[in-house]
């Protein structure tokens, strides 16, 4: 059963344009939500992660919006930039469950020069 | 610090041949995971374990076994390699399960079973 879904499979954008993927979730127990960056034969990184209490988590160029009610969570990347291609998961996990990540199926961005 | 290394990098088996994943941190992290990453799956979590001497079973533990007979390690075993355990595997640690510690991953181990 899959708790996250996660969209879209793939996304082509241009230089200095927004890329938005966006994840829905299932469990409303879920208090933490990270999204990861993964480079091609690298392990995932923690890029920026939010909590239900926030609607909106700012880190540079990277924003997650959270809709409680709707049960879904979506990462924006302002001003694109090719070193911004990888592929990007959204997790989700629990408290008091060894902090067990939940993953999306993953996002492959290509940011066009 | 080397944060966390994972040996072999690749590795090749036949069908019903067993090996050893080792995982290894130097950050003194008390809880250690095992995922296995496939195409348009995501990462899913095998097992994991919250100190030295524990291990628990995450979503996909079957045909796996692990032990964590030192803080700093955690291996990954497969009795009897089966060609659906042709994945890549990422080793994460983190300081502890509560609040919102981050997993650090490992490069990973990509296993191909034929």
């Amino acid at each position: 059963q899959q708790q996250v879904k996660q969209s879209p499979q793939s996304l082509i954008v241009q230089k200095g344009g927004i890329s938005i993927i966006n994840c829905a979730y299932e469990n409303t127990a879920f208090d933490y939500f990270p999204w990861y960056q993964q480079f091609p034969g690298k392990g995932p990184a923690l890029l920026i992660a939010i909590r239900p209490d926030v609607s909106e988590k700012k880190e540079g160029r990277f924003t997650i919006s959270f809709n409680k009610s709707a049960k879904q969570f979506s990462l924006h990347i302002m001003d694109s930039q090719p070193g911004d291609s990888a592929t990007y998961f959204c997790a989700a996990s629990l408290s008091g469950s060894a902090r067990q990540l939940t993953f999306g199926s993953g996002t492959q961005l290509t940011v066009l020069p | 610090n080397a944060g966390v290394t994972q040996t072999p990098k690749f590795r090749v088996l036949k069908t019903g041949q067993s090996m050893t994943l080792l995982c290894a941190q130097d950050m003194n992290h008390e809880y250690m995971y095992w995922y296995r990453q496939d195409p348009g799956m995501g990462l899913r979590l095998i097992h994991y374990s919250v100190g030295e001497g524990t291990t628990a079973k995450g979503e996909v533990p079957d045909g796996y076994n692990v032990s964590r007979l030192k803080k700093q390690n955690f291996l990954l075993g497969l009795e009897s390699a089966a060609p659906s355990q042709t994945s890549v595997y990422f080793c994460a640690s983190s300081l502890t399960g509560t609040g919102d510690y981050e997993q650090y991953f490992g490069p990973g181990t990509r296993l191909t079973v034929t």
